[in-house]
């Protein structure tokens, strides 16, 4: 089993509509979540920090259940500009390391 | 523009030769991370500097792959004798002390081993 995973999809959405990702970790110890965003052919950026609160971000909201090992990653009114892959990324305590998951791509169609 | 920086952008090289990459990390960032990323795959890691110490190396790392951070600023990463697995964007990130998880990314360097 990978250690962190993603549904590499394409989803498809039409401008304003909600949607919503998953990702699944392996290590129970893992710590820091994140989300990043890379852009095609362009390096990953960082979106949001995940908190075991949850927390939220203008339309991006993320959220962290411990209990199941998963982050989510909820986008409102999508927008065309959020077209681009969403990566996933956990780390574990004690290491500096971070592990990416292979990405979700999103389009956002007019 | 006070970004991470690579060097070159773009690298075409044929099997069996020797490829050196160059990252430039935003200034004040100690630590400098080193990753690999292949079509529909997210970033691999390589290997990561604090400073000049390398602290760590993937277990993916061969023995061919060789990085450096001499003076605690730039770093080198070299592929000794590539192959046509080698083939890959290669990334470097850097962060800021005591904010690891703040990751800033280099636009890459494009290796093609033919």
């Amino acid at each position: 089993r990978k250690e962190v995973e993603q549904d590499p999809g394409p989803f498809n959405v039409p401008e304003g509509a909600t949607v919503a990702f998953n990702c699944t970790y392996s290590n129970s110890a893992s710590q820091s979540f994140f989300w990043y965003r890379q852009d095609c052919r362009k390096e990953p950026k960082l979106l949001m920090s995940v908190y075991s609160s949850g927390n939220e971000d203008g339309r991006f909201t993320a959220q962290l259940n411990r209990a199941s090992q998963y982050i989510s990653l909820l986008i409102r009114d999508s927008k065309l500009s959020d077209s681009a892959t969403y990566l996933c990324v956990v780390r574990s305590g004690g290491s500096y390391i971070p592990t990416f998951g292979r990405g979700t791509s999103l389009i956002v169609h007019p | 523009d006070t970004g991470v920086s690579q060097d070159p952008r773009h690298k075409i090289t044929k099997r069996g030769q020797n490829v050196t990459f160059r990252c430039d990390p935003i200034s004040e960032h100690n630590r400098l991370y080193w990753y690999r990323q292949t079509l529909g795959q997210g970033p691999e890691f390589l290997t990561y500097f604090q400073n000049e110490a390398q602290l760590e190396k993937s277990r993916l790392l061969s023995d061919r792959f060789s990085a450096e951070r001499p003076k605690g600023s730039f770093s080198t990463l070299e592929i000794q004798r590539t192959e046509q697995g080698d083939s890959a964007m290669y990334l470097c990130a850097s962060s800021l002390p005591g904010l690891a998880d703040t990751q800033y990314f280099g636009p890459g360097t494009r290796l093609t081993v033919l």
